[in-house]
């Protein structure tokens, strides 16, 4: 079974557009993450969620909307996407914010 | 600012050879993290050692912790091919909830 699953695995758009990435985990942890890595392998938290409530939220513009409907679940919608939206997404989950994290296989969207 | 900076950025090694990263960071943590990314696939995690440990082992992998310096080392010994990836170390910011990677090392081992 997989710990950590995202859909979808690619993901190839025009600009302007908006788009779903959803991720679930089967681990019953407490705490899910969005990450963001670029074309240079630079991760960046985007989001973290504990038990359905956000926590962090670094500066991502709000174009970017996370959801968590139940802890096991947490989907990011991105609104009106821009050449510059281009990349992996990695979801990951942990039992707490400070233990080890289990990364999904990641989404690479395109805008074109 | 990033918290967590690595070197070398690229290590290249031959197979049986040990590999030696280093990781720099810059505020008090609780723990700090090494992954590792295979080309195209997600992170896994390889070891975690807190804050009040000094060195820590977990099969061919030794990890040592500075926290006087804020650095971290990770060491490969008897490297493998397929030990080939990028490896990240990881810390922790804002009393958890907030994991900052650092840029990353990209290992090759050559068979």
């Amino acid at each position: 079974d997989t710990a950590v699953s995202q859909t979808p695995k690619y993901l190839v758009t025009q600009m302007g557009n908006d788009k779903s990435i959803k991720c679930e985990q089967n681990l019953g942890h407490d705490t899910m993450y969005w990450y963001k890595q670029d074309s240079k392998k630079f991760l960046k938290i985007m989001f973290s969620y504990n038990n359905k409530e956000l926590i962090i939220n670094e500066t991502v513009p709000n174009r970017f909307s996370p959801k968590s409907p139940d802890k096991a679940h947490l989907n990011l919608h991105i609104n009106s996407l821009e050449l510059g939206d281009s990349a992996v997404y990695f979801c990951a989950s942990s039992q707490t914010g400070l233990g080890e994290q289990y990364f999904g296989p990641g989404t690479r969207l395109t805008v074109t | 600012s990033q918290q967590g900076e690595e070197d070398p950025q690229a290590l290249s090694i031959q197979e049986g050879e040990n590999a030696t990263m280093n990781c720099s960071y810059k505020t008090s943590i609780n723990n700090l993290q090494w992954y590792r990314q295979n080309s195209g696939r997600g992170l896994v995690h390889l070891i975690l050692i807190r804050s009040n440990e000094r060195e820590k082992h977990s099969g061919r992998l030794r990890v040592t912790l500075d926290t006087s310096k804020k650095s971290s080392s990770l060491l490969i010994t008897a490297s493998r091919a397929a030990d080939t990836a990028s490896y990240f170390c990881a810390t922790d910011a804002n009393g958890g909830f907030k994991t900052i990677f650092g840029a990353g090392t990209r290992l090759f081992v050559k068979a």
